[in-house]
């Protein structure tokens, strides 16, 4: 069975520009949840998407976006990008809520 | 606000020690208590999890203890070994029923040396 899967897995934009990152879940899960990665902020919930909704969300600017398509894949948006925005994304899927989340490999962002 | 807080933030063990890793939390509505392991290069993976109904739950070499009414729960790591290198991250969820959304400490650089 694959794993998550996330791409791309390295990425380098400038201040100003926006991004998007891509997540693909294990067959049949309906879950996914995105995290950020820092080294001082350890991982912080970004949101979760569950058949297509936004099932939850964390406290971040308005700037992060996500969604959810039929086929369970998820995408995440970043507008307008700052320096601190450079980070490790992460993608979890499961099937439902409370079963285990598996991460994908990540997405590392470099913001200059 | 750190709504899970993990310490240490580094640990050295010789191998064949004893590694423990401590959390806390606030919200007492969590009911889902996960450690993932993570090594460079590589997403969380689940480790073990426990839920506040039992004290203690071992897997193998790892051991979670729970205690609700202080609010705090560990990673106790046996005979450790130094592909057990690594960082570890506790996180907490609230009930099911508001769908996944898990709070992660700041996690826990773990060195074994042989």
């Amino acid at each position: 069975k694959a794993g998550v899967t996330q791409t791309p897995r390295y990425l380098i934009k400038t201040r100003g520009q926006q991004v998007t990152l891509s997540c693909s879940p294990i067959s049949g899960h309906r879950s996914v949840s995105w995290y950020q990665q820092t080294p001082g902020q350890g991982l912080q919930f970004l949101f979760e998407y569950f058949s297509e909704t936004q099932r939850n969300k964390g406290n971040f600017p308005g700037r992060f976006s996500g969604r959810q398509f039929s086929n369970s894949r998820s995408e995440m948006n970043v507008s307008t990008l700052e320096l601190g925005d450079s980070a490790l994304y992460l993608c979890a899927s499961s099937l439902s809520a409370y079963n285990e989340q598996f991460f994908g490999p990540g997405t590392r962002l470099t913001v200059l | 606000q750190q709504q899970v807080k993990q310490s240490p933030q580094s640990l050295i063990v010789q191998k064949g020690g004893i590694s423990i890793i401590n959390c806390a939390y606030e919200n007492t509505a969590f009911d889902y208590f996960p450690w993932y392991q993570q090594f460079p290069g590589k997403g969380p993976a689940l480790l073990i999890a426990i839920r506040p109904d039992v004290s203690e739950k071992k897997e193998g070499r790892f051991t979670i203890s729970f205690n609700k009414s202080a609010k705090q729960f560990s990673l106790h790591i046996m005979d450790s070994q130094p592909g057990d290198s690594a960082t570890y991250f506790c996180a907490a969820s609230p009930p099911s029923n508001t769908g996944n959304q898990f709070y992660f400490g700041t996690g826990t650089s773990l060195t074994v040396i042989p």
